[in-house]
């Protein structure tokens, strides 16, 4: 068990539509990061909050948006869903601003449109 | 652009018959180099981090060598429960705080 919680673990929803995927970091951590996991495509990085500020951002889709609360958490916005937007969706944390710390990775949502 | 490739893409082992993995990477400027392991369905473990060549990493039957341009996972011995996808990732100085990861190897380790 890494320490960060993701919730829901899974998500069937119809084309259109928009979700929320929520992310806990483990205690300590200020940095948390989220990435899409397709089998076509691997992990790819999304986006990057420290401490509340977006620190850089990846292959994110416009429809796509985050952020980071006060208590540190995290939530994934996906909206107009299409087909291909099913994958894992990860969220990550560390302990520092910087990615050359360590990524403890949670379990994932897995999300299927339809 | 910072890239990393890894070689090969699936790789069968019996128990106990060592062997290496490859990450190679284009980067400006490494920050760090990674390996997680990854389990089916599952998040990414973090195995190992790699600042400079010539840095060697061990961690039970898993060591992990870094040059200037590739790394190496060396699995001494496997076990099956060593079976998973190995993934490569890198930070480079311009990456402007994106970690690449590599396309991972999956392993299976036959009793």
């Amino acid at each position: 068990d890494s320490g960060v919680t993701q919730t829901p673990k899974h998500l069937i929803t119809a084309t259109g539509q928009r979700v929320t995927l929520r992310c806990s970091p483990r205690s300590g951590d200020l940095s948390v990061y989220w990435y899409q996991q397709s089998l076509d495509q691997g992990l790819q990085f999304l986006i990057h909050y420290y401490n509340g500020e977006e620190r850089a951002k990846g292959n994110i889709l416009e429809r796509f948006s985050a952020q980071q609360f006060p208590d540190l958490h995290s939530e994934l916005n996906l909206s107009s869903l299409e087909l291909g937007d099913s994958a894992l969706y990860f969220c990550a944390s560390s302990v520092g601003r910087q990615t050359s710390y360590e990524q403890y990775f949670g379990p994932g949502t897995r999300l299927t449109v339809t | 652009e910072d890239q990393v490739t890894q070689s090969p893409e699936a790789l069968r082992l019996q128990e106990g018959e060592s062997s290496s993995l490859n990450c190679s990477y284009t980067v400006s400027g490494l920050r760090g180099l990674f390996w997680y392991r990854q389990d089916p369905g599952k998040g990414p473990e973090f195995l190992f981090t790699l600042y400079s060549a010539g840095e060697e990493k061990e961690k039970e039957r898993l060591k992990a060598t870094l040059t200037k341009k590739e790394s190496f996972l060396h699995i001494t011995a496997p076990k099956p429960e060593d079976s998973a996808t190995y993934l490569c990732a890198v930070q480079g100085r311009t990456s402007y705080d994106k970690v690449i990861f590599g396309p991972g190897t999956s392993l299976s380790v036959i009793p």
